[in-house]
């Protein structure tokens, strides 16, 4: 089952316009992740904020956290038509005897326009 | 330093067939995931495999089965396949004691059940 939702499901912007989804989970977590997929192929790792985080930036991304609403954004500045993608958030769940897991959420469909 | 590589890329079956993907994972990691990702959705965890063995799985039912190698590649089989199970299998790879529990993903194996 999916851990959560992810909003806005598509999302349509001008390049150079910021972007901005969330992403709210179920259950406690370690960290979470953003994935970055684009056509349906593999997931790239964009970024990772941990538990005892509240804010972590790289490059042009910028995620939030907020566990208390089980929640968390991820904001691109000044897009770029390369930044049309699928995003998602996943949250890591340990497995027994070592290891994790992803658990996904839904995405959001994001088109930079020229 | 090669990714994560999986074969083939595309594959086209019927109902009732058996598959097999196949999973090699990026340099030096030695722990490998499936996922499955149904059209529109964000990928599931279907199991884990670390020393050749399955460490958890997910919830998905006995058809679908997996086996990791000594170097560290894997397959995951699939019997008596339903059209429910078309879908874009995705491997991961990881590295057991790492600290940014972060999994590299493979491209993909896009599997039509007609």
């Amino acid at each position: 089952s999916q851990q959560g939702e992810e909003d806005p499901q598509a999302l349509s912007i001008q390049e150079g316009e910021n972007a901005t989804m969330n992403c709210s989970y179920k259950t406690s977590i370690n960290n979470l992740q953003w994935y970055r997929q684009n056509s349906g192929r593999g997931l790239v790792h964009l970024i990772l904020i941990r538990s005892n985080e509240r804010e972590k930036h790289s490059g042009r991304l910028r995620v939030t956290l907020d566990t208390s609403k089980k929640s968390s954004s991820l904001l691109i500045t000044a897009s770029r038509a390369a930044d049309t993608a699928s995003y998602f958030c996943a949250t890591d769940g340990r497995l027994t005897g070592g290891g994790n897991k992803l658990t996904f959420g839904t995405g959001t469909q994001l088109k930079v326009e020229l | 330093d090669a990714g994560v590589t999986q074969s083939p890329t595309h594959l086209i079956k019927t109902r009732g067939q058996q598959v097999t993907l196949r999973c090699s994972p990026k340099s030096g990691h030695d722990t490998v995931s499936w996922y499955q990702q149904a059209l529109g959705q964000g990928p599931q965890f279907i199991f884990q495999y670390y020393e050749e063995e399955e460490r958890q799985r997910g919830n998905f039912p006995d058809r679908f089965s997996g086996h990791q190698f000594p170097n560290y590649s894997s397959e995951l089989n699939v019997n008596a396949l339903l059209l429910g199970d078309s879908a874009l299998y995705l491997c991961a790879s990881s590295l057991v004691g790492a600290d940014t529990y972060e999994q590299y993903f493979g491209p993909g194996t896009r599997l039509t059940v007609t």
